[in-house]
């Protein structure tokens, strides 16, 4: 069956510094990717999805970016975090274009 | 105009009893919807699809009104272990459109 692992589960991580977190699937194979975040008492807001390997499509202009190094992993990245990207970051996956998205257990990042 | 839009609520409701959620979509081309369920906290999962016809999953009820763009859920017989977001979902192109939730508390 599929699964999809998301990590670290919590982060607390001080202003202007990187972040990375990474995103992988299991049990599937060239799955389409999304990274989502919700930020405290707000909607879910499309930041980037991957339709294969090297393949990025950017939602929203800030400073993360996405990458796609091989079919199933999937990471976001900061080179210096602002307080407004805190929030709950969340990665999903699907394969068909008809099914509902799986997400993973998300990442809770406070930006201090 | 968000492109999906709902009642953010809470939604206060006793034990029992039937509640129903509306959610509005603004991309009339969009092909497929459906209702995902958020507990505090937690990722949100999907719920169940959303089919022209209107369909039902045990105590679940969704409907799609294409020519007036909106979507329903029906919980009939709600429990308490119903309490969550509920958040109604339209496909755009080459990606899911989330509606910001519906909070649903349901009481003893």
């Amino acid at each position: 069956s599929q699964t999809i692992h998301q990590w670290p589960a919590t982060l607390v991580q001080p202003v202007g510094s990187p972040l990375s977190l990474e995103c992988t699937v299991e049990g599937t194979s060239n799955p389409n990717l999304y990274w989502y975040r919700q930020a405290a008492g707000r909607g879910l807001q499309l930041l980037f999805y991957s339709v294969g390997i090297g393949q990025i499509s950017s939602e929203v202009p800030q400073n993360l970016s996405a990458s796609r190094p091989q079919d199933r992993q999937f990471i976001l990245s900061s080179k210096k975090l602002l307080l407004s990207d805190s929030g709950f970051y969340l990665c999903a996956w699907s394969v068909q274009r008809e099914v509902g998205y799986t997400f993973g257990s998300g990442t809770r990042l406070t930006v201090v | 105009r968000k492109e999906v839009e709902q009642d953010p609520g809470p939604f206060n409701v006793p034990e029992g009893a039937t509640v129903a959620f509306n959610c509005t979509y603004s991309n009339s081309a969009s092909q497929s919807f459906f209702w995902y369920r958020q507990d505090c906290r937690k990722e949100p999962k999907l719920l169940m699809s959303v089919y022209s016809s209107g369909n039902e999953d045990g105590r679940f009820t969704a409907q799609l009104n294409r020519a007036s763009q909106y979507i329903s859920l029906l919980i009939r017989d709600s429990k308490l272990s119903d309490s969550a977001t509920y958040l109604c979902v339209a496909r755009g192109t080459d990606k899911l459109i989330f509606g910001t939730g519906t909070r649903l508390q349901v009481f003893p």
